[in-house]
């Protein structure tokens, strides 16, 4: 079946502009997770959704972050006024419930640069 | 101290060789274990995950816990080339807490 999809695959932005980066979990995933990759680094854990909810938002970097779901589907991570260290790969991933969360597959990430 | 840490560095090794990777780890409440292997420009995948301490084999690949001193190893038997990529450990607890290292990048020679 189809995986985790995510796009866009690359996008650049100047400083200040709003992104908005999209995921599409596995059909039937209730669980969906937003990761921050910088170069070099590992994994940064951002936020979390059960269903359309997402509990705990102490992950996110700053104000400028919010993510949401919507219909227990699709998830949009919005970054307001761009800086440039929030350049890094964004990684979504899904699992079937939080309670299998150990079991997570990723989508390909999108790429973002702000110049 | 990072709540997780892997090493060694970047590491090369010939074909056929064995592999060890490596993670120590801070947090006594974590109970699950993984391992990602992530190819250049994709995301990770997973390899396999472990439960509590203990030893799981799938096909050339093997995952160790030993929660008492907080320490987990991949091990990977005849490496191929295409084993070539960066290696994740990951680990959770019973929540919502999911903490990765830093990775280890492998290279098998031909």
């Amino acid at each position: 079946g189809a995986g985790v999809s995510q796009s866009p695959s690359n996008k650049v932005t100047e400083k200040g502009k709003d992104v908005e980066l999209r995921c599409d979990p596995i059909s039937g995933h209730t669980a969906l997770y937003w990761y921050r990759q910088s170069l070099g680094q590992g994994l940064e854990f951002l936020i979390y959704f059960q269903g359309n909810s997402a509990p705990d938002k102490s992950g996110l970097p700053s104000d400028r972050f919010s993510a949401e779901r919507t219909g227990g589907s699709v998830s949009t991570l919005t970054i307001q006024r761009t800086q440039q260290e929030d350049s890094a790969v964004y990684l979504c991933a899904s699992s079937l419930a939080l309670a299998t969360g150990y079991e997570q597959y990723f989508g390909p990430g999108t790429r973002l640069t702000v110049t | 101290q990072k709540e997780v840490e892997q090493d060694p560095g970047p590491l090369s090794v010939p074909e056929g060789a064995i592999v060890s990777l490596n993670c120590t780890y801070s947090n006594s409440a974590f109970q699950y274990f993984m391992w990602y292997r992530q190819y250049s420009r994709k995301g990770p995948e997973l390899l396999m995950y472990t439960y509590s301490s203990g030893n799981k084999e799938d096909g050339r690949f093997t995952a160790q816990v030993d929660k008492s001193s907080k320490y987990i190893s991949l091990f990977i038997r005849d490496s191929q080339p295409s084993d070539s990529a960066t290696y994740l450990c990951a680990m959770n607890d019973y929540g919502q807490n999911f903490v990765f290292g830093p990775g280890t990048r492998l290279s098998v020679l031909p």
